[in-house]
């Protein structure tokens, strides 16, 4: 069955390096959603895309994250250079783009900064 | 900006209880979504309300949307183990495909 699929499941890196993290929303879905989880913040929202175009960053620290979908079929989300406090799971969502839409999770990327 | 709380944060109960859970918005919403994230997994969707008043139900799961559509309630009625994890609820904004999620209630059964 349809699924969002996330890579790599598990990062673990030191502070100051790049970590690239990708996503395959499920086909035709149109809206794409970043989001990371911690235990202090909960769910939080950093990006959105609909039709890859990108509707709202404003959850993002954009001096050190980024957000692009190069084609309808990837979301990457990139830290560089990354910091221990970016130690989080983070998660895709995809959905159909209506109005009341539901929202598909990833099974998440467990990021750890040492 | 727009608020979704929930509560309780958390709640343990023994096997065989029920369990409720409430959410609040600060504005009226079109709907509302239920998600379900088990330890070490994922959200994953369980019902959309969208009519004032509404009640749905599942199994052992009875959901609930408010008159005044800004508030909405699951209660599970008999809790077993595979109940366990973490239940959201989330109700889009204004305007665009974004959900404002709660915090989330985290419900232990303990056998």
């Amino acid at each position: 069955d349809a699924r969002v699929t996330q890579t790599p499941r598990h990062k673990v890196t030191e502070m100051g390096q790049e970590v690239t993290m990708r996503c395959q929303p499920i086909l035709g879905h149109n809206t794409v959603f970043w989001y990371r989880q911690t235990m202090m913040q909960g769910l939080e929202l950093l990006a959105y895309f609909r039709n890859r175009a990108p509707l709202d960053d404003s959850g993002m620290p954009k001096d050190r994250f980024s957000a692009e979908m190069p084609d309808a079929t990837l979301a990457t989300l990139k830290i560089q250079p990354s910091e221990p406090r970016d130690s989080a799971v983070y998660f895709c969502a995809s959905g159909l783009g209506g109005r009341a839409d539901t929202q598909y999770f990833g099974p998440g990327t467990r990021l750890t900064v040492l | 900006g727009q608020q979704v709380m929930q509560i309780p944060q958390y709640q343990h109960v023994q096997e065989g209880e029920d369990f409720t859970t409430y959410c609040n918005s600060s504005t009226t919403l079109s709907n509302i979504q239920w998600y379900k994230q088990r330890p070490g997994g994922h959200p994953v969707f369980l019902i959309q309300l969208v009519k004032s008043g509404e009640v749905k139900k599942q199994k052992r799961l009875t959901f609930q949307f408010g008159e005044a559509k800004k508030n909405s309630s699951l209660h599970i009625t008999a809790t077993q183990t595979t109940d366990v994890g973490t239940y959201f609820c989330a109700g889009p904004v204004r305007y665009g495909n974004k959900l404002v999620f709660g915090a989330g209630t985290i419900l232990r059964v303990k056998s």
